[in-house]
């Protein structure tokens, strides 16, 4: 079972763009919702995490956007870069473990 | 991250054989987690252990087994490796006492070829 679903599944930009990642969940038990960058040969990494007693949380260019009544949740990076080529991950806590999405491979062409 | 080292990085075997994926972490965490990446498939968890006397089975553990050493050591066996087993394997880490709760850490990954 899918308890995470995440998209698209790949999104391509230019630099300077706006890419956003949507991802949905249907446990209302989950209560944390991070957000995992993973750049090719290395393992993911913490981005920005948010917790649904807020809309919106902000760490420099990247925004998670929440939706508790929808639950819904994404991922906006303001003035993308080459850089940020990455695939992306987002994720829900179940109790003591993540679930997480799918992925959403991102490539900024400059 | 360098804190959490997998060896070996990379794995070519044969239908049948029996693998061992290990990894190490120095962070000093209690909990740690195997997870298998396939395309389109996201990550998925395999097992996972909270402390040295604690093993919790994954979504995916079928064909899998796990022994937790020391604290430090958490070993992922393929008892008779399948080609559909031909995945990114990453361990990860957390812990508890620090925030945010659940943040995890992973290591570089074991790339594991069944043919």
């Amino acid at each position: 079972q899918q308890q995470v679903k995440q998209s698209p599944q790949s999104l391509i930009v230019q630099k300077g763009g706006i890419p956003i990642i949507n991802c949905a969940y249907e446990n209302t038990a989950f209560d944390y919702f991070p957000w995992y960058q993973q750049f090719p040969g290395k393992g993911p990494a913490l981005l920005i995490a948010i917790r649904p007693d807020v809309s919106e949380k902000k760490e420099g260019r990247f925004t998670i956007s929440f939706n508790k009544s929808a639950k819904q949740f994404s991922l906006h990076i303001m003035d993308s870069q080459p850089g940020d080529s990455a695939t992306y991950f987002c994720a829900a806590s179940d109790t003591d473990k993540l679930i997480f999405g799918t992925g959403t491979r991102l490539q900024v062409f400059p | 991250d360098a804190d959490v080292t997998q060896t070996p990085r990379n794995r070519i075997t044969k239908t049948g054989k029996r693998i061992m994926l290990e990894c190490s972490q120095t962070k000093g965490h209690d909990r740690m987690y195997w997870y298998r990446q396939d395309p389109g498939l996201g990550l998925r968890l395999i097992y996972y252990s909270f402390d040295v006397k604690d093993i919790n089975k994954g979504e995916i553990s079928d064909g899998y087994s796990v022994s937790r050493q020391a604290q430090a050591k958490f070993s992922l066996s393929l008892e008779s490796a399948i080609p559909n087993q031909t995945a990114l394997y990453f361990c990860a880490t957390s812990d508890l006492g620090s925030p945010p709760l659940d943040e995890q850490f992973f290591g570089p990954g074991t790339r594991l070829t069944v043919l």
